[in-house]
C-alpha cells in the first residue's frame, strides 16, 4: 500500500498567517491527492482534489499544489475558522490511504 | 442538500456482528461509488471499504477483509456494511461518504456523513 506521510504533525499559528502542510507520497501519485478539513466531532470536508483543483465552495485562500510525491496545502490569510485538523488522501489507486493528519492551532 | 445519514451503530462485544446503514439522497445515488471510512477515538483516518456504482468492484482494508461486507441497494438509496467477528480495535466512528465522478478510476471523497459511532466493548 502507498503510505502517505504529513509534516509537521501539528503547528501554532494566528489568524492572518500563512500556513503551509507538506505531503509525501511513498511512491508516484501523479496529481491523485486530496485535501480534507476536519473540525472537532465532525466530518471531514474535501478542500482540494487533483492535487490543485479547489472544491466548490471553498474559499480561495486555500490552495494546493505539487504532483508526483511531493504535494503542500497552503491556507493564506489564516480565518478563525481554519484552526482544524488537515489530512492528505491519495486516490491512485486501492487502497486510497489518509496521511497521519496535521492539527492547526491557535498560537 | 445532498446528504448521506448513517445508522446502526452501537456497543457490541468483541466476536460480535453490527449492520451499518447509509441512505443518500438529493443526488443519483446509483452514478456513484461509495465508501466507508472510519476513525477511532483520537486518531486519524482509516479506509475501509469501496463498492461500485453497480456493485461490480469491491474493495476492502487488510484490515477488514474477510471479517467486513459492503453491499448496496439502488433501489432504496442506501449503502451498507455489514460487520461481523468484530474485534476491539474496530471501535470508531464510521462514516459514509460518496466518490467524486470525475473519471478516474479512484476518485476524492466529496460527500460525507455525520458518522455513526460503533463500540466494541466486553
Amino acid at each position: 500500500a502507498i503510505q502517505m506521510t504529513q509534516s509537521p504533525s501539528s503547528l501554532s499559528a494566528s489568524v492572518g498567517d500563512t500556513v503551509t502542510i507538506t505531503c509525501r507520497a511513498s511512491q508516484d501519485i501523479r496529481n491523485d491527492l486530496g485535501w480534507y478539513q476536519q473540525k472537532p466531532g465532525k466530518a471531514p470536508k474535501l478542500l482540494i482534489y487533483g492535487a490543485s483543483s479547489l472544491q466548490t465552495g471553498v474559499p480561495s485562500r486555500f490552495s494546493g499544489s505539487g504532483s508526483g510525491t511531493d504535494f503542500s496545502l497552503t491556507i493564506s490569510r489564516l480565518q478563525p475558522e481554519d484552526f482544524a485538523t488537515y489530512y492528505c488522501q491519495h486516490d491512485y489507486d486501492y487502497p486510497p490511504t489518509f496521511g497521519q493528519g496535521t492539527k492547526v492551532e491557535f498560537k | 442538500e445532498v446528504q448521506l445519514v448513517e445508522s446502526g451503530g452501537g456497543l457490541v462485544k468483541p466476536g460480535g456482528s453490527l449492520r451499518l446503514s447509509c441512505a443518500a439522497s438529493q443526488f443519483t445515488f446509483s452514478s456513484y461509488n461509495m465508501n466507508w471510512v472510519r476513525q477511532a477515538p483520537g486518531k486519524g483516518l482509516e479506509w475501509v471499504s469501496s463498492i461500485s456504482s453497480s456493485s461490480n468492484n469491491i474493495y476492502y482494508a487488510d484490515s477488514v477483509k474477510g471479517r467486513f461486507t459492503i453491499s448496496r441497494d439502488n433501489a432504496k438509496n442506501s449503502v451498507f456494511l455489514q460487520m461481523n467477528s468484530l474485534r476491539v480495535e474496530d471501535t470508531a466512528v464510521y462514516y459514509c461518504t460518496r466518490e467524486a465522478i470525475r473519471g478516474g478510476r479512484l476518485d476524492a471523497f466529496d460527500i460525507w456523513g455525520q458518522g455513526t459511532m460503533v463500540t466494541v466493548s466486553s
